[in-house]
């Protein structure tokens, strides 16, 4: 079975800080995706890597970056945390192909005071 | 950002009756469509993904068709049970951008005992 762990399940952080969501696959994919959810709305992209070191910008990256050094690792960074950014985070990984299913971790809910 | 609509938000099913819910995404330039099972505090679960008009898949008491023409998909579960309570999340995805999926808001399905 596929495998996706983001590093942790609550987090709690202050404005302005520099927050780091880290996400870990353990099958080799391709492809690794980040998604925020908000009550009301669907899962929405945020940024998405294709390959190690590449990145292309997904529905809303304002405010984030992100970082992929190792295949397996996909990491995800508030610049300058705002309390908008509160929210649920999924990370999620796929192999190549718009019909491959999308493998997610458990979610991180980050909350901004 | 692509719209893809999910309806009802949300709906109430007595254990044993069977029930059905919709997902309209646009009828042009298709690639696939992805359905989701979200169990409170576990992860997304894949549950299908169907590329050809017409197609039918079925897993245990829960199945799905597509009708790319008219741009909808239903999902079926049969029998409700209460390890059905979830919310049921789908995904399109166009010829244009194989690797990005625009999610529906979803359908939170409760199955009453």
């Amino acid at each position: 079975d596929v495998k996706v762990t983001q590093s942790s399940r609550y987090l709690v952080k202050r404005t302005g800080e520099k927050v780091f969501l880290e996400c870990v696959q353990d099958m080799d994919h391709e492809n690794m995706f980040w998604y925020r959810q908000d009550p009301g709305l669907g899962l929405r992209l945020i940024y998405f890597s294709y390959d190690v070191k590449m990145k292309e910008k997904g529905d809303i990256p304002e405010g984030y970056s992100v970082s992929r050094e190792k295949k397996e690792r996909f990491s995800l960074i508030l610049e300058s945390a705002s309390t908008n950014q509160t929210s649920m985070y999924l990370c999620a990984s796929s192999l190549t192909g718009g019909w491959q299913p999308q493998h997610f971790g458990d979610g991180t809910r980050l909350s901004i005071l | 950002i692509l719209n893809v609509e999910q309806s009802p938000q949300s709906l109430h099913v007595q254990e044993g009756d069977s029930t059905n819910f919709t997902c309209s995404f646009p009828s042009s330039n298709f690639y696939a469509l992805h359905w989701y099972r979200w169990e409170t505090a576990k992860s997304p679960e894949a549950l299908f993904v169907m590329t050809l008009n017409g197609d039918e898949k079925k897993k245990g008491r829960i199945s799905a068709t597509l009708n790319t023409k008219e741009g909808y998909s239903y999902l079926y579960i049969k029998g409700s049970q209460p390890e059905d309570s979830a919310t049921y999340l789908c995904a399109y995805t166009g010829r244009s951008n194989d690797y990005k999926l625009s999610f529906g808001a979803g359908t939170t399905v409760t199955v009453r005992a």
